[in-house]
C-alpha cells in the first residue's frame, strides 16, 4: 500500500471548518483513501473512504485531487468533541490497514 | 446496540502470568480484529479472523493466540506474560470479508505488566 504523509499537528478554532491534508503520491489505482480518527482513550473511529470521486458523508467530506497524488478531510463546524488524532491511509484492500501516526488535531473553543 | 465490547478495561498482571482479553461485537460481522497500540507508534495487527473458524497471524504474533469461539466473540490470550506486553489492546470487527471493509473498535484494553 501507498505511503501517507500527514503533518503530525494542527490547530482549528470552534466553529471553523477543519481541513486536514494527507499526501500520497505514489497511490496505485486500485487504492482508496481512508481516514480514521482517534479520540483520547477511545478506540479509532472510521470517518470516510473514497477512490477518486469527493465524498461526503455525516461527519465529513473528502476531497481528492484530480490526479490522486492527496486529498483532505474535512470537517465543516469544528467542535471540541472532534479534537482526536486523524489518521489518512491508503488501502488497496488486499492487505491489512497500516495506522501511521497521523496529525493532532486540536480545536480550540 | 453496544458495538464491540472489550473486558476488562484495564488490567495489571505479573511478569509470567496467563490472562484472556475478551471481545464481542454485536453488529452480525464476519471478521474480526486484534491491535495493540504502545505510546508513539500506530496501531500494530496481532491477529485476526476473516471469518467463523479461521485465524490468521498479522504484524506482531509472538507471545498471543486467539479463539474464534463464535462470530459474535474473538479472545485473545497471553500465555506467560512479559513486560514488552504492556500496550492498549485494541479489538475491531468488520463486515468482511475482505480488508476494504470500515473497521469498528471497541475502546480498548490498558494492559500493564509489572
Amino acid at each position: 500500500d501507498a505511503k501517507t504523509t500527514q503533518p503530525p499537528s494542527m490547530d482549528c478554532a470552534e466553529g471553523r471548518a477543519a481541513n486536514l491534508p494527507c499526501n500520497h503520491s505514489t497511490i496505485s489505482g486500485n487504492e482508496y483513501v481512508y481516514w480514521y480518527r482517534q479520540i483520547h482513550s477511545q478506540g479509532p473511529q472510521y470517518i470516510i473512504h473514497g477512490l477518486k470521486n469527493n465524498e461526503t458523508n455525516e461527519m465529513a467530506s473528502l476531497i481528492i485531487t484530480e490526479d490522486r497524488k492527496s486529498s483532505t478531510l474535512i470537517l465543516p463546524h469544528a467542535t471540541l468533541r472532534d479534537t482526536a488524532v486523524y489518521y489518512c491511509i491508503v488501502h488497496s484492500g488486499n492487505t491489512p490497514l497500516v495506522f501511521g501516526k497521523g496529525t493532532r488535531l486540536s480545536v480550540i473553543a | 446496540n453496544a458495538g464491540v465490547t472489550q473486558t476488562p478495561k484495564f488490567q495489571v498482571l505479573k511478569t509470567g502470568q496467563s490472562m484472556t482479553l475478551q471481545c464481542a461485537q454485536d453488529m452480525n460481522h464476519n471478521s474480526m480484529y486484534w491491535y495493540r497500540q504502545d505510546p508513539g507508534m500506530g496501531l500494530r495487527l496481532i491477529y485476526y479472523s476473516a471469518s467463523e473458524g479461521t485465524t490468521d497471524k498479522g504484524e506482531v504474533p509472538n507471545g498471543y493466540n486467539v479463539s474464534r469461539l463464535n462470530k459474535r466473540e474473538f479472545s485473545l490470550r497471553l500465555e506467560s506474560a512479559a513486560p514488552s506486553q504492556t500496550s492498549v489492546y485494541f479489538c475491531a470487527s468488520s463486515e468482511g470479508p475482505g480488508w476494504w471493509q470500515p473497521q469498528h473498535f471497541g475502546d480498548g484494553t490498558r494492559l500493564s505488566i509489572l
